[in-house]
């Protein structure tokens, strides 16, 4: 099994500020890093699929980094809006031999206070 | 398409009895994926299958047994249920477990007494 860590576990910002957390995974038999967004009462929704060392995503005022040498990725909201309160999870499978495994870490919980 | 559906979506059982959740998905997705998820403990990986015929173990695999007949289906059985299996349970899936997103369901909330 995987260890896909992520950090901080909760976050309080305030409405405006901007904010990012990391996810830290193995670097060795790296394959993928995936993030979700998971809303209260929700189902995970897939914000972005990083492959490549260096990856940059953007979608809205949401961007990921990858570094797959060091093993870590970084989830950055610019602006943060109350609507973005949700639990961010990264997610990597395991690259070696364990085909099929998509080991999630315990997630970051965002709360934006208006 | 409606993705992926599981039902039912709420349930409670009493200890020793078994049921089935039932996930469908019509994407024609290859990877089908069970995973529940408890306060603390994030999603953990039950079972998994990467097509039809194909199916394997996860991180928590104890308790329950699946099978995949058709690429659409994938059902969890709950054998006995006990009161630790007491969860959240999402079915996700996915072009495959790697490169691709994977797709979840809206969540079956199971409680056993």
């Amino acid at each position: 099994i995987l260890n896909v860590e992520q950090s901080p576990q909760s976050l309080h910002v305030q409405e405006g500020d901007s904010t990012n957390f990391t996810c830290s995974f193995p670097s060795s038999n790296f394959y993928a890093l995936h993030w979700y967004r998971w809303e209260t009462a929700k189902s995970p929704e897939a914000l972005f699929v990083m492959t490549l060392n260096g990856d940059e995503k953007k979608k809205g005022r949401i961007s990921a980094t990858l570094n797959t040498k060091e093993g870590y990725s970084y989830l950055y909201i610019k602006g943060s809006q109350p609507e973005d309160s949700a639990t961010y999870l990264c997610a990597s499978p395991d690259g070696g031999t364990s085909y099929g495994k998509l080991t999630f870490g315990q997630g970051t919980i965002l709360t934006v206070h208006p | 398409n409606a993705g992926v559906t599981q039902t039912p979506k709420f349930q409670v059982l009493k200890t020793g009895q078994s049921m089935t959740l039932q996930c469908a998905q019509d994407m024609n997705h290859e990877y089908m994926s069970w995973y529940r998820q408890d306060p603390g403990m994030g999603l953990r990986l039950i079972h998994y299958s990467v097509g039809a015929g194909i199916t394997d173990q996860g991180e928590v695999p104890n308790g329950y047994n699946v099978s995949r007949s058709t690429t659409e289906d994938f059902p969890l059985r709950l054998l006995s249920a006990a009161p630790s299996q007491t969860s959240v349970y999402f079915c996700a899936s996915s072009i495959d477990d790697r490169d691709y997103e994977q797709y979840f369901g809206p969540g079956t909330r199971l409680t056993v007494t």
